[in-house]
């Protein structure tokens, strides 16, 4: 069964530093999203993207976030400057389709922990 | 506001003995409500949604619109439904899916 694929699975930064969180959604799936876990606390929505653009964004999602389809087949999430309340558990998902009657697909999700 | 609460932060229940998750939701609208399990070292995975009607793994929800609960239950516990689960909402028009902090249900041997 095909699945949502994340690297790294943990990554340690230091504060300041950029990263950059990858997936590979499923092949047929046209709608992406990131969502973060911070330990201890919910799931959080961040941002989705569909047609190589933005949808829909939380406020988590500001300017210091940026999410990338560099090819067809990875979507990253970029963190331009790190920051220790960063740290978390982000999730990538995917789905055929957005709004409405679909299930949204989990990665196994990368610990990102900023020192 | 669109927010789930899931009261229960621990749930223990001897195998055997019937389950209920509570979920209770705030949204304007109509949303769509899910169940999604976690189990040990997996990914988060959808158990359920109140659209399809079905029963997965035993376990049913029912959309109740009046108290804005969307329990999850199951009859009879199995050692192998402990696990994180976390009732959701999607709204209409919306992408997102927000989740309530969860539940860790422990079956009792």
């Amino acid at each position: 069964e095909p699945e949502v694929t994340q690297t790294p699975s943990h990554q340690v930064t230091q504060m300041g530093q950029e990263v950059i969180l990858r997936c590979v959604p499923i092949s047929n799936h046209l709608y992406f999203y990131w969502y973060r876990q911070i330990l201890g606390q919910k799931v959080e929505f961040l941002v989705s993207f569909y047609n190589n653009e933005i949808s829909e964004k939380s406020e988590i999602f500001d300017d210091q976030f940026s999410v990338e389809r560099p090819d067809g087949s990875n979507f990253t999430l970029k963190i331009r400057s790190t920051k220790l309340e960063d740290s978390a558990m982000y999730f990538c998902a995917s789905s055929e389709t957005g709004q409405g009657n679909y299930e949204q697909y989990f990665g196994p999700g990368t610990r990102l922990t900023v020192t | 506001a669109q927010r789930v609460t899931q009261p229960e932060k621990l749930l223990s229940v001897f195998k055997g003995a019937p389950v209920e998750l509570k979920c209770n939701y705030s949204y304007s609208g109509s949303p769509e409500l899910f169940w999604y399990v976690q189990y040990s070292r997996q990914r988060l995975q959808l158990l359920l949604r109140h659209i399809s009607r079905e029963s997965i793994k035993g376990f049913t929800a029912d959309l109740n619109k009046g108290e804005t609960s969307f329990h999850l239950k199951k009859p009879f516990a199995q050692e192998e439904d402990s696990a994180m689960y976390y009732c959701a909402l999607s709204g209409q028009g919306d992408d997102k899916i927000i989740f309530g902090k969860g539940t860790r249900l422990h079956i009792l041997p």
